[in-house]
C-alpha cells in the first residue's frame, strides 16, 4: 500500500511571498488532516477534513492560510502571505474510520 | 491548543532498560494513541487504545489508559538504540455520532536509549 505522499520535501522563501504544499493521502482514507510541527513541539492541527468537508480548522491562521481538498482526494495548503514564525515542518496524514494515522515525510519550509 | 501533555519531557536510559512515558490530557475521549517520530521524518502510528480498554500490548509495547485520572501510560521493554526518537500521545474525541474525531497531540518526550 502506497504511503501519504508530500511535495515539496524542502522549500526556502522570503517573507511576504506565498507557498502551497501538495498532500496525496493513502487510498480510501477519508479523514485527512494537515499540521503545523515548529521545532522542538508536537505538531498543532491546522485543519481536519472529513472527505472534502471540514471537521476542524480552529488553529488555522485564516488571514493568511488556506486549505482545500477537492473531490475528497488530494489537499494543497497555502499560505499568503508567510511570515517568519511560519518556519515549521508542514505534515499531512490520514486515516480510516477512526484508526490511527499514516503520517507522510512532511515539507520543511523555511521563511527568510 | 495541545490536549496531552507528556512526561517526562527527556527521557535518557541504558540499552536493555525499560522505558515508561506518560501522558494527562483533559476532556473526555474516544481512543488514545501514541506515535514515534524519528528526528527529520515522519511520525509513525504505534498503538490505540480505546476508552473503555484499559491496557493493550503490542510486542515490546504496553500501553494503559485510566480514564478517571485522565492518565495514559507507554512502557518500552527491554529498550533498543534504535527506539532512540520522540515519543506522542495523541487523543481523539469523536464528534457525535460520526467514527472519526479531532486527533490533538501533546509535545511529546525525547528518549535516548545509550548502546
Amino acid at each position: 500500500e502506497a504511503g501519504v505522499a508530500q511535495s515539496p520535501r524542502y522549500k526556502i522563501i522570503e517573507k511576504r511571498q506565498s507557498v502551497a504544499f501538495w498532500c496525496n493521502p493513502i487510498s480510501g482514507h477519508a479523514t485527512l488532516y494537515w499540521y503545523q510541527q515548529i521545532l522542538g513541539q508536537g505538531p498543532k492541527l491546522l485543519i481536519q477534513f472529513q472527505n472534502n468537508g471540514v471537521v476542524d480548522d480552529s488553529q488555522l491562521p485564516k488571514d493568511r492560510f488556506s486549505a482545500e481538498r477537492l473531490k475528497g482526494v488530494d489537499s494543497t495548503l497555502k499560505i499568503q502571505p508567510a511570515k517568519l514564525e511560519d518556519s515549521a515542518v508542514y505534515l499531512c496524514a490520514s486515516s480510516y474510520r477512526g484508526r490511527g494515522a499514516f503520517f507522510g515525510q512532511g515539507t520543511r519550509l523555511t521563511v527568510v | 491548543s495541545q490536549q496531552g501533555e507528556e512526561d517526562p519531557q527527556a527521557l535518557s536510559i541504558q540499552e536493555g532498560e525499560n522505558a515508561t512515558m506518560n501522558c494527562s490530557y483533559k476532556t473526555s475521549i474516544n481512543n488514545l494513541q501514541w506515535y514515534r517520530q524519528n528526528s527529520g521524518r515522519g511520525l509513525v502510528h504505534l498503538i490505540l487504545i480505546r476508552s473503555n480498554e484499559r491496557e493493550k500490548h503490542s510486542g515490546r509495547l504496553r500501553v494503559t489508559l485510566d480514564t478517571s485520572k485522565k492518565s495514559s501510560s507507554l512502557l518500552i521493554t527491554a529498550s533498543r538504540a534504535a527506539d532512540t526518537a520522540s515519543y506522542f500521545c495523541a487523543t481523539v474525541r469523536n464528534a457525535g455520532g460520526t467514527s472519526y474525531g479531532k486527533l490533538t497531540f501533546g509535545q511529546g518526550t525525547i528518549l535516548t536509549v545509550h548502546p
